[in-house]
């Protein structure tokens, strides 16, 4: 069974770095897909916010393009998020997340398979 | 970046009543538009995947359907554990994004 777990501070100040850890067991990060970060906003709005691939590769939300960082250390089998320079508005409940996708030249498949719990970082001072 | 414009945002519904909850994108998004539950508890599950295929082991009273803009989610028959939060979710282009998220409550 593929688990994920978001580990990290709970609580950021505005300005500092917020840096989390997604935990994986049962699938191998370089075995294949896609591997999220999406957060969820008080007020219920989710937003995706970047990936680093199996093969290592990034995808970011130009929204968070100059602020963000994931990645991963393969010996742990983990991923990680790190986000620069948060204020107030980054307080949200972090997921990470790992896609499944398939491809035969007629269907496209994708979406956010495996999800973690979530956890809660609050940026305060 | 599509923007997806989810309604209600919030619905209170009986049990074994029949709900719908609708979702449109701000352009076309050739049905690469999923579901998805979460619980009170957080937990997140995927219950639909390209706009009208159930994931396995989602029960046959939910179902999707839509083109181009216009999608939606009908759940036949609420059943107690059907009370939570809805949201679309469109991968046609990256970034990929949310609808707001639809709150069904107990009324």
């Amino acid at each position: 069974e593929i688990q994920l777990q978001e580990s990290g501070p709970g609580l950021v100040k505005p300005s500092q770095s917020l840096s989390l850890t997604c935990s994986v067991t049962g699938y191998t990060i370089t075995s294949g897909y896609d591997w999220s970060w999406i957060r969820k906003f008080p007020g219920n709005k989710m937003e995706w916010m970047g990936y680093i691939s199996y093969s290592g590769s990034t995808n970011y939300n130009p929204s968070l393009k100059s602020r963000i960082s994931i990645t991963r250390d393969t010996s742990k089998n983990q991923f990680f998020l790190q986000l620069n320079s948060v204020t107030t508005e980054d307080t949200a409940t972090y997921y990470c997340a790992r896609t499944y996708y398939y491809y035969d030249g007629t269907y496209y498949l994708n979406w956010f398979a495996y999800w973690g719990q979530g956890t809660l970082v609050t940026v305060s001072s | 970046d599509i923007q997806m414009t989810q309604t209600p945002s919030s619905m209170p519904a009986s049990l074994g009543e029949r709900v719908t909850i609708s979702c449109r994108a701000s352009q076309g998004i050739s049905n690469y538009l999923n579901w998805y539950q979460q619980k009170p508890d957080g937990t997140i599950k995927p219950l639909i995947y390209y706009t009208s295929n159930l994931q396995s082991g989602v029960p046959s009273r939910f179902s999707g359907s839509g083109s181009g803009t216009d999608y939606s989610l009908t759940i036949s028959s609420l059943e107690p554990e059907d009370f939570a939060m809805y949201y679309c979710q469109q991968y046609d282009s990256s970034p990929w994004t949310f609808g707001g998220g639809t709150k069904l409550e107990l009324k």
